[in-house]
């Protein structure tokens, strides 16, 4: 069974500080992995990952994937309130039949 | 716009009265897909489909049921609800399963 596990569950950090989030998995024929933010509605995407060691940037988000060790990272600089959501990862994988599976998320708040 | 379309956005309902959530889509995507959201759980995956006429069971499709008839629409039935149902429902598209997913707005349904 894929599975798709996120740390830590919540964090609380003041504006400004640096976050890393985590994602590992463990999926039948890995194909992409993808992260999302969700504020109080429908989940937004923020990066596509499918190859080792390339770093996605926007802003100050950034992530990058070690298909090697099947983990993925979620940096964001300079935190402010707006950041504050939950950052749900998710696996696409491709073994016959392509699904997703997402992981519980991380709930980030930030204190201003 | 670009965009998927969900309804409706709240239900309450009793147990055992069918229900159809609709969705649609307006950018020809091949990827369909419905999910619920619950507290500690995450999102999961109910049902997907690769495309028309060609759906599968995702990681809780129990007490569900899909049907893809045209490329833009992707309803989800609930023959007989129960209150284990209640949940929030996202239903998302994409133009192949790894790229990025759009999502509606969400289905709150409660299930009495």
């Amino acid at each position: 069974e894929d599975k798709v596990v996120q740390s830590p569950l919540s964090l609380v950090v003041h504006e400004g500080d640096t976050v890393t989030l985590n994602c590992s998995y463990e999926v039948t024929n890995f194909r992409s992995l993808l992260w999302y933010k969700q504020e109080k509605k429908a989940p937004t995407f923020l990066f596509m990952l499918t190859s080792s060691g390339i770093e996605k940037k926007s802003g100050r988000l950034s992530s990058i994937l070690d298909k090697k060790e099947l983990f993925s990272i979620l940096n964001i600089t300079a935190t402010q309130t707006g950041d504050s959501a939950i950052y749900l990862c998710a696996v696409v994988s491709n073994f016959g039949n392509e699904k997703l599976t997402f992981g519980t998320g991380t709930r980030l708040t930030i204190i201003p | 716009e670009a965009q998927v379309t969900q309804n409706p956005r709240y239900l309450i309902t009793v147990t055992g009265k069918k229900l159809t959530v609709t969705c649609s889509q307006n950018m020809n995507h091949e990827y369909m897909s419905w999910y619920r959201q619950d507290p500690g759980l995450g999102l999961r995956q109910i049902y997907y489909s690769m495309n028309v006429e060609v759906t599968d069971k995702g990681d809780v499709p129990e007490g569900y049921k899909v049907s893809r008839k045209e490329k833009r629409n992707f309803p989800l039935i609930l023959e007989s609800p129960s209150p284990n149902q209640t949940s929030l429902y996202f239903c998302a598209s994409s133009l192949k399963v790894y790229n990025e997913q759009f999502f509606g707005p969400g289905t709150r349904l409660t299930v009495l």
